[in-house]
């Protein structure tokens, strides 16, 4: 069984920049949700997509969109980055609506914003 | 709006000496609370559900317990490698997001 994946591992960025983060979802599991955390904190949750619809969203501005493909893997995109954004970028999945309540982790993107 | 209350935030241990975490919560109507181990600069790695109160989970030297206001994350003489950030989260929402606590740091001495 192949685990959740991230790409990049670490990424710098200037303020201002775009940034798109990827994510390929652990077999099986239809439904991916991103996470922010920022240094000492635990993660918060930016939003979730299931078969390829947004299907929920946290508090966070229109700058972070999200993609899901057709075969669950996603992608995180933030634009007009600012230097509040560096933090850990962690995506993890799960069997969706029909199935259990567990998420699994990716190892995460570190994004630094200069 | 949901809650997660962790404590202490930094823990230090003697191998073999056990302790207890603590997990405070508040959500509108519990769907499971989890928690996680997660090691610096990695992801969290799931360790238990809990669904209701009086559940008890195990895991080597690890015990998760569940009462209606917080969780408990017990563990039993601990060596070295258990060392890592422990977080607690629950779960609510149409989107079943998580819903995270600050984490607790547990160092543990040889």
């Amino acid at each position: 069984e192949t685990g959740v994946t991230q790409s990049p591992t670490h990424l710098i960025k200037t303020r201002g920049q775009q940034v798109t983060l990827r994510c390929s979802s652990q077999s099986g599991h239809n439904t991916v949700s991103w996470y922010q955390q920022a240094l000492g904190q635990g993660p918060q949750f930016i939003f979730q997509y299931y078969r390829e619809e947004e299907n929920g969203r946290g508090n966070f501005p229109p700058r972070f969109s999200g993609l899901q493909f057709p075969n669950y893997s996603s992608e995180l995109n933030v634009n007009a980055l600012e230097l509040d954004d560096s933090a850990l970028y962690l995506c993890a999945s799960s069997s969706g609506l029909a199935g259990g309540l567990e998420q699994y982790f990716g190892p995460g993107t570190r994004l630094t914003v200069t | 709006e949901d809650q997660v209350t962790q404590s202490p935030e930094a823990l230090r241990l003697q191998e073999g000496e056990s302790s207890s975490l603590n997990c405070s919560y508040t959500v509108s109507g519990l769907r499971g609370l989890f928690w996680y181990r997660q090691d610096p600069g990695k992801g969290p790695e799931f360790l238990f559900t809990l669904y209701s109160a009086g559940e008890e989970k195990e895991k080597e030297r690890l015990k998760a317990t569940l009462t209606k206001k917080e969780s408990f994350l017990h563990i039993t003489a601990p060596k070295p490698e258990d060392s890592a950030t422990y977080l607690c989260a629950v779960v609510s929402g149409s989107a079943r997001q998580l819903t995270f606590g600050s984490g607790t740091q547990l160092t543990v001495l040889p």
